[in-house]
């Protein structure tokens, strides 16, 4: 399997723009998705296939993708963005094998 | 709405063997791949298991493969995991989750709330 790499943790101020990145050597080849955890709940889907974004999520959230890096941008964080954001990706090829980044810890200063 | 509630979590002892449910409801169950995601306490996400809609494909990350076997019962709605030969780094909140509906992609676009495995003695 491969692996997709985070920074452990990114700050940010209120207002601020948050990029969130995430680098395997798949992504140019496999679609990247995001996930949203707040303390104690599920996981929640904020991104889908690079850059879409499912409906109920805000527009400030977007993705990216560059070659084997793949990027959450947050514009105009809120205080209610402070979670662990995870990248996550998938070989289609059949298999369907599942990798999740390590995982960033947004704060929100 | 769709819901996803699993059950069966617990303390049980490096050695032995816990079923997990998950009950699903609020979309037509037996047209979606599902899977398990775990999560140790602190720590990131961890994929378990996928199984296709009519349960005739299975995959498993490595860690569980043997121990770990995933099915399902389209008639009760319903996903399991029966795990056996539980291990200290079992120990996570295993949480039911429901494959996104883009074709030959793979990702969750609804999840449970979780139930705690504690392998302890």
């Amino acid at each position: 399997s491969y692996e997709l790499t985070q920074p452990p943790s990114v700050s940010v101020s209120p207002g601020q723009t948050a990029r969130i990145t995430c680098s395997g050597d798949a992504l140019p080849k496999q679609y990247a998705y995001w996930y949203q955890q707040k303390p104690g709940q599920a996981p929640v889907l904020v991104i889908y296939k690079d850059s879409e974004r499912p409906s109920g999520i805000p527009e400030r959230f977007s993705g990216s993708s560059s070659g084997t890096t793949v990027t959450l941008t947050i514009s105009g964080v809120q205080a209610e963005d402070e979670a662990d954001y995870y990248c996550q990706s998938a070989d289609s090829s059949g298999t369907y094998d599942v990798v999740f980044g390590g995982g960033t810890k947004l704060t929100v200063l | 709405e769709v819901q996803l509630v699993e059950s069966g979590g617990g303390l049980v002892q490096p050695g032995g063997s816990l079923r997990l449910s998950c009950a699903a409801s609020g979309f037509t169950f037996s047209s979606y791949w599902m899977s398990w995601v775990r999560q140790a306490p602190g720590k990131g996400l961890e994929w378990v298991a996928n199984i296709k809609q009519d349960g005739s494909e299975k995959y498993y990350v490595d860690s569980v493969k043997g121990r770990f076997t995933i099915s399902r019962d389209n008639a009760k709605n319903s996903l399991y995991l029966q795990m056996n030969s539980l291990r200290a780094e079992d120990t996570a909140v295993y949480y039911c989750a429901r494959k996104g509906q883009l074709t030959g992609e793979y990702y969750f676009d609804y999840w449970g709330q979780g139930t705690l495995v504690t392998v302890s003695s």
